[in-house]
């Protein structure tokens, strides 16, 4: 198994721009996360999806679009980016297990908007 | 508003020493979960804790679930360079939302 994947690995744009960002799992989770990284700011989630064809909002989703069209996929996307949202993505998958949640997570993109 | 708070934020200690590290949090948490992440990397989950006061251990790692199941602890007995990253917790809120809620950190440097 791969776990989950993120692409791209960086990515640098101007202002107004636009651009998606693609999180892939081959795990048969139902459930993923777009989560933002940024310092002394922790993670904070952006949006989330309980199963395919299905979205939700998080703490943080102004700016950002997802669509989870297929349950090994969800995508993020940013229609007009702002330097604002430079920061790492992360996105992450999650097993739901008998002790709790288990998060799994993906290598992130540094993203930057200039 | 921050539901959990994390202390101390940062901390560089010398291979060998002993550490502990807080989450606390004024909300009931039905299970709380601890995550190491290395530089250019993403979290890895060390441990969940899901009983009040249960204790885990995980080779030089104790995780604590306070009694009422708002607060946490990790505690590295001798920790050693490869110990350095930085530590999350993360906190399920009852009703199982699936979300999970993080803190902010402790980034965590040990010196050979």
């Amino acid at each position: 198994n791969a776990g989950v994947t993120q692409t791209p690995k960086f990515r640098v744009l101007k202002t107004g721009q636009s651009m998606t960002l693609l999180c892939a799992q081959d795990m048969n989770h139902e459930y993923m996360y777009w989560y933002r990284q940024d310092p002394g700011m922790g993670l904070r989630l952006i949006h989330y999806s309980v199963g395919e064809g299905t979205t939700a909002k998080g703490e943080v989703p102004d700016g950002y679009n997802v669509s989870r069209l297929k349950k090994q996929n969800f995508l993020l996307g940013l229609e007009s980016a702002a330097p604002s949202q430079t920061s790492v993505y992360f996105c992450a998958s999650n097993e739901r297990l008998a002790g709790g949640p288990f998060l799994w997570f993906g290598p992130g993109t540094r993203l930057t908007v200039t | 508003t921050q539901l959990l708070e994390q202390s101390p934020q940062f901390l560089s200690i010398q291979e060998g020493e002993n550490l502990t590290v807080y989450c606390n949090s004024s909300s009931v948490f039905s299970s709380l979960q601890w995550y190491r992440q290395e530089p250019g990397e993403g979290p890895v989950l060390l441990v969940t804790v899901v009983t009040g006061g249960e204790v885990k251990k995980l080779k030089r790692l104790t995780f604590q679930f306070g009694d009422a199941r708002k607060d946490s602890s990790l505690h590295i007995t001798a920790a050693q360079p490869g110990d350095t990253g930085l530590y999350l917790c993360a906190g399920e809120r009852p009703g199982g939302s699936e979300k999970l809620v993080f803190g902010k950190g402790t980034k965590l440097t040990v010196n050979p």
